[in-house]
C-alpha cells in the first residue's frame, strides 16, 4: 500500500516552454503533498508543501509563478513548472502523507527527470 | 540552515561487512527518519525512530538516536550488493515537512 505515481517520469523540452508533472497517490488519499528538487549527487530540497483545496506554501527562494502547484483532490497534485530554462533541468520528486495519520512518514514518488534544452 | 549532515559522503564496502553511516541535526525533533534512494530513483522509507527512542531495529538495520548530541547513526548488517544506494536521514520540522540531510552513497561490492 501507499503507492505514490509521478507522470511523466523523463520530459525533454525546450527552452521558454511549460511542462506539468503529476503527482498522484494510487491506494490512499493524501492530505498533504510535497514537491522536492534534487540536482545531481546532491539531497532532496524542498520546493513546496500542496495540501488539497488551498494554496500551496513555497519555501524560501522558490518562485511561486514560476513553479505553479495545484492540489485538486485527496489524490492528485501537480506542478508546472512555466517557461522553463535550462537552469530548471532537475529531478523532480514529490510525496504525500496519509490523511488521518499521524503525518510522520511520507510516502515518495518515483521522481521526473527534466532536462530543459 | 537546518539541514542536516552525513558522513561519510561515500562509502564502499565489501559483501557481508557491515556499513554505519552518521547523521548530524541542528534543532530539537520530534522524530528522525532514514530513507534509501536508488540511483535516479525516487526515496523508499525505512525507519522511523521517536525524540523518546534510542535504538529501533528493523531486519538488518539498527538506528540510534542521541538528542544530547543531536546525532544518529545507520547500521546495516552482513551488506548485501543489493543494498547500493544513496541513504538520508530526515527530522521533521513544523507543518509536517522533512528536512533531509547530505546522504551518504554505499557502494557493497560483492
Amino acid at each position: 500500500g501507499a503507492v505514490v505515481s509521478q507522470h511523466p517520469s523523463r520530459v525533454i523540452c525546450k527552452s521558454g516552454t511549460s511542462v506539468k508533472i503529476e503527482c498522484r497517490s494510487l491506494d490512499f488519499q493524501a492530505t498533504t503533498m510535497f514537491w522536492y528538487r534534487q540536482f545531481p549527487k546532491q539531497s532532496l530540497m524542498l520546493m513546496a508543501t500542496s495540501n488539497e483545496g488551498s494554496k500551496a506554501t513555497y519555501e524560501q527562494g522558490v518562485e511561486k509563478d514560476k513553479f505553479l502547484i495545484n492540489h485538486a483532490s485527496l489524490t492528485l497534485s501537480t506542478l508546472t513548472v512555466t517557461s522553463a530554462h535550462p537552469e530548471d533541468s532537475s529531478f523532480y520528486i514529490c510525496s504525500a502523507t496519509l490523511a488521518g495519520g499521524l503525518g510522520e512518514t511520507q510516502y515518495f514518488g518515483p521522481g521526473t527527470r527534466l532536462l530543459v534544452l | 540552515s537546518q539541514q542536516g549532515e552525513e558522513d561519510p559522503q561515500a562509502l564502499s564496502i565489501q559483501e557481508g561487512e557491515n556499513a554505519t553511516m552518521n547523521c548530524s541535526y541542528k534543532t530539537s525533533i520530534n522524530n528522525l527518519q532514514w530513507y534509501r534512494q536508488n540511483s535516479g530513483r525516487g526515496l523508499v522509507h525505512l525507519i522511523l525512530i521517536r525524540s523518546n527512542e534510542r535504538e529501533k531495529h528493523s531486519g538488518r538495520l539498527r538506528v540510534t538516536l542521541d538528542t544530547s548530541k543531536k546525532s544518529s547513526s545507520l547500521l546495516i548488517t552482513a551488506s548485501r550488493a543489493a543494498d547500493t544506494a544513496s541513504y538520508f536521514c530526515a527530522t521533521d520540522a513544523r507543518g509536517g515537512k522533512l528536512i533531509f540531510g547530505q546522504g551518504t552513497e554505499l557502494s557493497v561490492k560483492p
